[in-house]
Protein backbone atom coordinates (compact mmCIF):
# COMPACT_ATOMS: atom_id res chain seq x y z
CA UNK A 1 0.00 0.00 0.00
CA UNK A 2 1.86 2.66 -0.94
CA UNK A 3 -0.71 5.61 -0.71
CA UNK A 4 0.09 8.59 -2.66
CA UNK A 5 2.82 8.78 -4.82
CA UNK A 6 4.21 12.11 -6.33
CA UNK A 7 6.42 12.70 -9.63
CA UNK A 8 9.36 14.03 -9.81
CA UNK A 9 10.10 15.16 -6.20
CA UNK A 10 11.84 17.87 -7.85
CA UNK A 11 11.93 19.83 -11.12
CA UNK A 12 13.38 23.00 -12.88
CA UNK A 13 11.64 24.08 -15.90
CA UNK A 14 12.31 27.20 -18.39
CA UNK A 15 9.89 29.55 -18.64
CA UNK A 16 7.50 28.72 -21.50
CA UNK A 17 8.00 24.81 -20.87
CA UNK A 18 5.12 22.55 -20.33
CA UNK A 19 4.91 19.35 -17.68
CA UNK A 20 3.21 17.02 -16.05
CA UNK A 21 2.77 16.69 -12.23
CA UNK A 22 2.25 13.39 -11.52
CA UNK A 23 0.01 11.95 -8.73
CA UNK A 24 -1.20 8.61 -8.18
CA UNK A 25 -3.29 6.38 -4.66
CA UNK A 26 -3.97 3.15 -4.74
CA UNK A 27 -6.36 3.28 -1.75
CA UNK A 28 -9.89 3.62 -3.92
CA UNK A 29 -9.64 7.20 -3.04
CA UNK A 30 -12.40 9.11 -5.06
CA UNK A 31 -11.29 12.64 -3.91
CA UNK A 32 -8.45 14.09 -4.95
CA UNK A 33 -6.74 17.27 -4.92
CA UNK A 34 -3.61 19.87 -5.99
CA UNK A 35 -2.34 22.18 -3.88
CA UNK A 36 0.45 24.52 -4.07
CA UNK A 37 2.15 26.16 -1.09
CA UNK A 38 4.33 29.14 -0.77
CA UNK A 39 6.26 31.01 1.63
CA UNK A 40 3.45 33.01 4.27
CA UNK A 41 0.67 31.65 1.91
CA UNK A 42 0.11 28.43 3.25
CA UNK A 43 -1.36 25.52 1.27
CA UNK A 44 -4.18 26.95 -1.60
CA UNK A 45 -5.89 24.92 -3.98
CA UNK A 46 -5.18 24.44 -7.61
CA UNK A 47 -7.77 22.08 -8.83
CA UNK A 48 -9.81 18.82 -7.15
CA UNK A 49 -11.66 16.23 -8.09
CA UNK A 50 -14.58 13.72 -6.36
CA UNK A 51 -14.64 10.68 -8.93
CA UNK A 52 -13.34 9.75 -12.30
CA UNK A 53 -14.81 12.21 -14.88
CA UNK A 54 -15.41 14.84 -12.63
CA UNK A 55 -13.07 18.20 -12.01
CA UNK A 56 -13.45 21.59 -10.28
CA UNK A 57 -11.48 24.36 -10.10
CA UNK A 58 -10.08 25.96 -6.51
CA UNK A 59 -8.75 29.08 -5.20
CA UNK A 60 -5.56 29.57 -7.87
CA UNK A 61 -6.24 27.60 -11.36
CA UNK A 62 -4.59 29.80 -13.73
CA UNK A 63 -2.37 28.35 -15.69
CA UNK A 64 -2.78 24.74 -14.63
CA UNK A 65 -5.07 21.61 -16.49
CA UNK A 66 -6.29 18.64 -14.69
CA UNK A 67 -7.99 15.29 -15.96
CA UNK A 68 -9.73 12.35 -14.19
CA UNK A 69 -9.63 9.62 -16.53
CA UNK A 70 -9.11 6.72 -13.98
CA UNK A 71 -9.68 6.95 -10.10
CA UNK A 72 -5.90 6.14 -9.44
CA UNK A 73 -4.35 8.90 -11.42
CA UNK A 74 -4.71 12.93 -10.98
CA UNK A 75 -1.58 14.50 -13.15
CA UNK A 76 -0.85 18.20 -12.71
CA UNK A 77 -0.57 19.87 -16.24
CA UNK A 78 1.36 23.12 -16.69
CA UNK A 79 0.61 24.41 -20.12
CA UNK A 80 3.43 27.27 -20.35
CA UNK A 81 5.74 27.14 -16.90
CA UNK A 82 6.07 30.97 -15.71
CA UNK A 83 8.41 31.80 -12.57
CA UNK A 84 5.72 32.77 -10.18
CA UNK A 85 4.36 29.15 -10.73
CA UNK A 86 7.86 28.46 -8.73
CA UNK A 87 6.54 26.29 -5.93
CA UNK A 88 6.03 22.86 -4.11
CA UNK A 89 3.04 21.13 -4.83
CA UNK A 90 1.17 18.38 -2.76
CA UNK A 91 -1.49 16.09 -4.06
CA UNK A 92 -4.04 14.55 -1.56
CA UNK A 93 -6.44 12.41 -1.47
CA UNK A 94 -9.63 10.88 0.45
CA UNK A 95 -11.45 8.02 0.48
CA UNK A 96 -14.95 10.24 0.04
CA UNK A 97 -16.70 13.62 0.89
CA UNK A 98 -17.75 12.63 4.77
CA UNK A 99 -15.81 11.91 7.96
CA UNK A 100 -12.17 10.86 6.43
CA UNK A 101 -9.07 12.22 7.28
CA UNK A 102 -6.60 13.64 4.04
CA UNK A 103 -3.59 11.58 2.46
CA UNK A 104 -0.83 13.91 1.65
CA UNK A 105 1.80 12.92 -0.98
CA UNK A 106 5.31 13.88 -0.07
CA UNK A 107 5.31 17.31 -2.48
CA UNK A 108 7.40 18.05 -5.73
CA UNK A 109 9.78 21.23 -5.79
CA UNK A 110 9.41 23.13 -8.71
CA UNK A 111 11.20 25.83 -10.15
CA UNK A 112 10.86 27.82 -12.90
CA UNK A 113 13.63 30.19 -14.19
CA UNK B 1 -16.67 30.77 1.43
CA UNK B 2 -15.31 28.59 3.38
CA UNK B 3 -11.94 30.10 5.14
CA UNK B 4 -9.50 29.62 7.75
CA UNK B 5 -7.02 32.48 9.86
CA UNK B 6 -4.30 31.56 11.96
CA UNK B 7 -3.75 35.06 13.66
CA UNK B 8 -0.02 34.60 14.58
CA UNK B 9 2.37 34.03 11.66
CA UNK B 10 5.18 33.43 14.03
CA UNK B 11 5.31 32.49 17.81
CA UNK B 12 8.72 31.99 19.78
CA UNK B 13 8.14 30.04 23.16
CA UNK B 14 10.88 28.45 25.32
CA UNK B 15 11.48 24.55 25.98
CA UNK B 16 8.91 23.46 28.53
CA UNK B 17 6.66 26.43 28.41
CA UNK B 18 3.04 26.24 27.42
CA UNK B 19 1.58 26.73 23.95
CA UNK B 20 -1.60 28.16 22.02
CA UNK B 21 -1.60 28.16 18.49
CA UNK B 22 -4.79 30.24 17.72
CA UNK B 23 -6.98 29.17 14.49
CA UNK B 24 -10.37 30.49 13.58
CA UNK B 25 -13.07 29.31 10.46
CA UNK B 26 -15.66 31.05 8.82
CA UNK B 27 -18.52 28.27 7.91
CA UNK B 28 -21.95 28.61 9.01
CA UNK B 29 -22.86 24.85 9.81
CA UNK B 30 -19.79 23.05 11.86
CA UNK B 31 -17.02 21.94 9.93
CA UNK B 32 -14.64 19.23 10.00
CA UNK B 33 -11.79 21.02 11.20
CA UNK B 34 -7.84 19.82 11.64
CA UNK B 35 -4.18 20.85 12.66
CA UNK B 36 -1.16 19.35 10.40
CA UNK B 37 2.58 19.94 11.40
CA UNK B 38 5.22 20.48 9.04
CA UNK B 39 8.89 20.45 9.28
CA UNK B 40 11.37 22.26 7.29
CA UNK B 41 11.48 20.58 3.63
CA UNK B 42 8.99 17.54 4.71
CA UNK B 43 5.40 16.94 3.91
CA UNK B 44 2.15 17.20 5.76
CA UNK B 45 1.69 15.36 9.25
CA UNK B 46 -1.78 15.00 10.81
CA UNK B 47 -2.16 16.27 14.33
CA UNK B 48 -5.71 15.46 15.49
CA UNK B 49 -9.23 16.32 13.68
CA UNK B 50 -12.35 17.03 15.00
CA UNK B 51 -15.28 16.06 13.57
CA UNK B 52 -18.58 16.20 15.87
CA UNK B 53 -19.02 15.02 19.55
CA UNK B 54 -16.39 15.61 22.46
CA UNK B 55 -15.49 19.61 21.84
CA UNK B 56 -11.86 18.62 23.12
CA UNK B 57 -9.75 16.40 21.17
CA UNK B 58 -6.75 14.57 21.92
CA UNK B 59 -3.66 14.11 19.03
CA UNK B 60 -0.37 12.72 18.97
CA UNK B 61 3.17 14.41 20.43
CA UNK B 62 1.24 15.14 23.46
CA UNK B 63 -0.98 17.72 21.20
CA UNK B 64 -4.86 18.16 21.98
CA UNK B 65 -7.19 21.60 20.43
CA UNK B 66 -10.60 22.52 21.55
CA UNK B 67 -13.34 23.21 19.38
CA UNK B 68 -15.28 26.53 20.77
CA UNK B 69 -18.60 27.09 17.87
CA UNK B 70 -19.17 30.72 20.04
CA UNK B 71 -15.87 31.70 19.12
CA UNK B 72 -15.53 29.79 15.75
CA UNK B 73 -12.28 29.03 16.95
CA UNK B 74 -10.14 25.35 16.88
CA UNK B 75 -7.12 26.42 18.86
CA UNK B 76 -4.33 23.72 19.64
CA UNK B 77 -2.39 23.63 22.28
CA UNK B 78 0.26 21.83 24.29
CA UNK B 79 1.34 21.55 28.11
CA UNK B 80 5.25 21.70 28.08
CA UNK B 81 7.05 22.26 24.49
CA UNK B 82 9.57 20.52 23.49
CA UNK B 83 12.77 21.48 21.16
CA UNK B 84 11.50 18.93 18.59
CA UNK B 85 8.45 20.74 18.41
CA UNK B 86 9.68 23.67 16.44
CA UNK B 87 8.14 23.20 13.13
CA UNK B 88 5.44 25.36 11.04
CA UNK B 89 1.66 24.80 12.00
CA UNK B 90 -0.98 24.69 9.55
CA UNK B 91 -5.22 24.64 10.67
CA UNK B 92 -7.78 23.56 8.16
CA UNK B 93 -11.74 22.18 7.70
CA UNK B 94 -13.71 20.92 5.30
CA UNK B 95 -17.48 20.10 5.67
CA UNK B 96 -18.69 17.01 4.17
CA UNK B 97 -18.58 18.22 0.14
CA UNK B 98 -16.00 20.91 0.34
CA UNK B 99 -12.26 20.75 -0.34
CA UNK B 100 -10.00 21.02 2.74
CA UNK B 101 -8.84 24.82 3.31
CA UNK B 102 -5.63 25.60 5.10
CA UNK B 103 -4.99 28.52 6.78
CA UNK B 104 -1.59 30.34 6.09
CA UNK B 105 -0.13 28.94 9.09
CA UNK B 106 2.09 29.70 12.05
CA UNK B 107 5.53 28.90 12.71
CA UNK B 108 6.63 28.00 16.08
CA UNK B 109 10.19 28.31 17.01
CA UNK B 110 11.52 26.91 20.71
CA UNK B 111 14.10 28.65 22.34
CA UNK B 112 16.15 27.05 25.82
Amino acid sequence: NAGVTQTPKFQVLKTGQSMTLQCAQDMNHEYMSWYRQDPGMGLRLIHYSVGAGITDQGEVPNGYNVSRSTTEDFPLRLLSAAPSQTSVYFCASRLDRGRDRYTFGSGTRLTVV
Amino acid sequence: AQSVTQPDIHITVSEGASLELRCNYSYGATPYLFWYVQSPGQGLQLLLKYFSGDTLVQGIKGFEAEFKRSQSSFNLRKPSVHWSDAAEYFCASSSGNTPLVFGKGTRLSVIA
